[in-house]
């Protein structure tokens, strides 16, 4: 059964740009979640979407934001890049929601110039 | 509110000898915990999860974690560290209601394994 995967692996970008990421969750999940995982922060909870909705996000500005499509895979958009953006962003999917366990890809690292 | 405390940032053990990672939790309700391992430029990968079942929870590797309610711990063990180990080891709760879904992570405890 194949894992989570995340798309690129890796990616440059400008102060200002735009990026998307995107991520597919296991087969049969409904539930994906990103986290972004930044130098001296840790891993923090961004955003979860469930059956296409988003159902809560973490204390993250509103220039990020995604999107869950009928198949459950998700992107996520980040507006106006910051240089402290820079960090391994990590998609996982659960079954479904409370007391699920997540499973996790493998990340997509970005860069901010 | 839920929050997770890993006392220790780096812990070095010799190959071979036993492995503890410690952790300690809070939560308003019933948690969910997990432990998670991170190797290097790799994603996280899940070693084992406790949900209120039984208190003694055995993962993968060789690895295992007691939940113990009264001291509010879910502390990591391993009988004898591989050179294989030496990763970075995220302590997680989450909370089994619905809400706020959402895994809060520990600040990660960087395992280093000594020849």
């Amino acid at each position: 059964e194949a894992g989570v995967t995340q798309s690129p692996t890796h990616l440059i970008k400008t102060r200002g740009q735009q990026v998307t990421l995107r991520c597919s969750p296991i087969s049969g999940h409904t539930s994906v979640y990103w986290y972004q995982q930044a130098l001296g922060l840790g891993l923090q909870f961004l955003l979860w979407y469930d059956e296409g909705e988003e159902r809560n996000r973490g204390n993250f500005p509103p220039r990020f934001s995604g999107r869950q499509f009928p198949n459950y895979s998700s992107e996520l958009n980040v507006n106006a890049l910051e240089l402290e953006d820079s960090a391994l962003y990590l998609c996982a999917s659960s079954l479904g929601t409370s007391g699920y366990t997540q499973y996790f890809g493998p990340g997509t690292r970005l860069t901010v110039l | 509110a839920q929050s997770v405390t890993q006392l220790d940032s780096h812990v070095s053990v010799s190959e071979g000898t036993p492995v503890l990672l410690r952790c300690n939790y809070s939560s308003s309700y019933s948690p969910s915990l997990f432990w998670y391992v991170q190797h290097p430029n790799k994603g996280l990968q899940l070693l084992l999860k406790y949900t209120s079942a039984a208190t003694l929870v055995k993962g993968i590797n060789g690895f295992e974690a007691e939940f113990k309610k009264s001291e509010t711990s879910f502390h990591l063990t391993k009988p004898s560290a591989h050179m294989s180990d030496a990763a970075e080891y995220f302590c997680v709760v989450t909370i089994s209601v619905g809400g706020a879904d959402g895994l809060t992570f520990g600040k990660g405890t960087h395992l280093i394994i000594q020849p």
